[in-house]
């Protein structure tokens, strides 16, 4: 069975430039999370769905941060006009249950470590 | 705001002691309680629940308690091995299912 994969591996971008990152949730999987983490610490929440229905996105740091989830599987984290503050790890995580009873398990992909020069 | 404080020190024990590491929060009233292993380059594993109503929990050598009064988790490894070494991230969760994660603990085994 195959875990929560994210593409790119790796993105260097010029600053102003538009990136499009790629999670891929385990099969079957109701709920998606969008993480940033900076080197030496925890995950920082940005997003998440539940099938295509975007719940809550109070994380996202600025409009030029969105995502998307159009058919409840794939999903993707747009940055526009980047900023070199942008740099960072994203990782995507998935829940089997929509979390309404709480304590879902969330795994995590490898993630996409992003630089903008 | 909510604040959760993990030991941002390294933890460097010697194999077969127990390790304790400390999650304490504020500002916060969770539902529940996760912790998370996280090894280098790669994406956190989960590792054990505890929820609000619940004090304790084990999982073979993993041990976590929850005290809503202080505020605080423990999280324990007995009988460390070198192959624990990692880091560990405490993470709060509410209904929404939304996780917070503390900044993680590196936990060295010393052989």
């Amino acid at each position: 069975g195959a875990g929560v994969s994210q593409s790119p591996r790796y993105k260097v971008t010029k600053r102003g430039q538009d990136v499009a990152l790629r999670c891929d949730p385990i099969s079957g999987h109701v709920s998606l999370y969008w993480y940033r983490q900076a080197l030496g610490q925890g995950p920082e929440f940005l997003t998440y769905f539940n099938y295509e229905a975007q719940q809550d996105k109070s994380g996202l740091p600025n409009d030029r941060f969105s995502a998307e989830r159009p058919e409840g599987s794939i999903s993707t984290l747009t940055i526009q006009r980047t900023e070199q503050r942008d740099s960072a790890m994203y990782r995507c995580a998935s829940s089997l249950g929509s979390g309404r009873a709480g304590a879902e398990t969330q795994y995590f992909g490898p993630g996409t470590r992003l630089l903008v020069l | 705001s909510q604040k959760i404080e993990q030991n941002s020190e390294a933890l460097n024990i010697q194999e077969g002691k127990t390790a304790t590491l400390t999650c304490n929060y504020t500002n916060y009233s969770p539902a529940y309680l996760q912790w998370y292993r996280q090894d280098p380059g790669r994406g956190p594993v989960f590792l054990l629940l505890i929820r609000e109503n619940e004090k304790e929990k084990r999982k073979e050598r993993l041990k976590v308690t929850f005290d809503t009064t202080l505020k605080q988790s423990l999280f324990h490894i007995t009988a460390s091995q070198p192959a624990d070494s990692a880091t560990y991230l405490c993470a709060l969760g509410n209904a929404g299912n939304m996780l917070t994660f503390g900044g993680g603990t590196r936990l060295m085994v010393k052989p």
